[in-house]
């Protein structure tokens, strides 16, 4: 079972919506968390980092929440843009730096 | 500054067949990695390098090799390609571990192995 679970697999929103990704993992001891969006065709870019001391950590029209208790991490986006169509990875890295990839949320923004 | 650079950005090969992938950086990164990125699953860790001269072996190297003998150059090889090593394969590098750094990645080589 794969430590990092993201969810929902895919998600279709109209332009100028909200919405919120999920990722869980069980990843332990926890150093941190990373966001990042990979555009299609692309490789993926770091958005956001939450380590273990922070819940809540914006970028933009980009919101990142961290729940080290639950081991839950949410990435809302405001005001959906097309721009936004992409891939969202979360990746949750321990104390010997090991880095875990969640499989991603497909995000389609839709005028 | 170009960042990561990997070539090519698309290949096909025969089963059997040895190919080459080139990762070059420019931001004088310690820290290289090549992943492979296959649907419905994470990225996950072919062979990292600390450094110039040194590799390691990540999640799942087998039928893969790789030589860091420049510390901008991170090369992949695959000696006989299988069907089963049709992926994305992504290079990255990062400065050190050290500051929560983040990895910075190139745009992939498509790889489909017939």
């Amino acid at each position: 079972k794969n430590q990092v679970e993201q969810s929902p697999q895919s998600l279709i929103i109209l332009e100028g919506k909200n919405c919120t990704l999920q990722c869980n993992y069980t990843v332990s001891p926890f150093s941190n968390l990373r966001w990042y969006k990979q555009d299609t065709g692309r490789g993926p870019v770091s958005l956001t980092i939450m380590t273990f001391s922070e819940n809540t950590k914006s970028n933009g029209r980009y919101t990142a929440t961290l729940d080290a208790d639950t081991k839950q991490s949410s990435l809302h986006i405001t005001a959906s843009q097309l721009s936004d169509s992409a891939s969202y990875i979360c990746v949750v890295s321990g104390n010997n730096n090991d880095m875990r990839f969640g499989a991603g949320t497909r995000l389609t923004v839709k005028p | 500054n170009a960042g990561v650079t990997q070539t090519p950005k698309f290949r096909v090969l025969k089963t059997g067949q040895s190919m080459t992938l080139l990762c070059a950086q420019d931001m004088n990164h310690e820290y290289m990695y090549w992943y492979r990125q296959d649907p419905g699953m994470g990225l996950r860790l072919i062979h990292y390098s600390v450094g110039e001269g040194t590799t390691a072996k990540g999640e799942v190297p087998d039928g893969y090799n790789v030589s860091r003998l420049k510390k901008q150059n991170f090369l992949l090889g695959l000696e006989s390609a299988a069907p089963s090593q049709t992926s994305v394969y992504f290079c990255a590098s990062r400065p050190t571990v050290l500051g929560n750094q983040p990895q910075h990645f190139g745009d992939g080589t498509r790889l489909s192995i017939l």
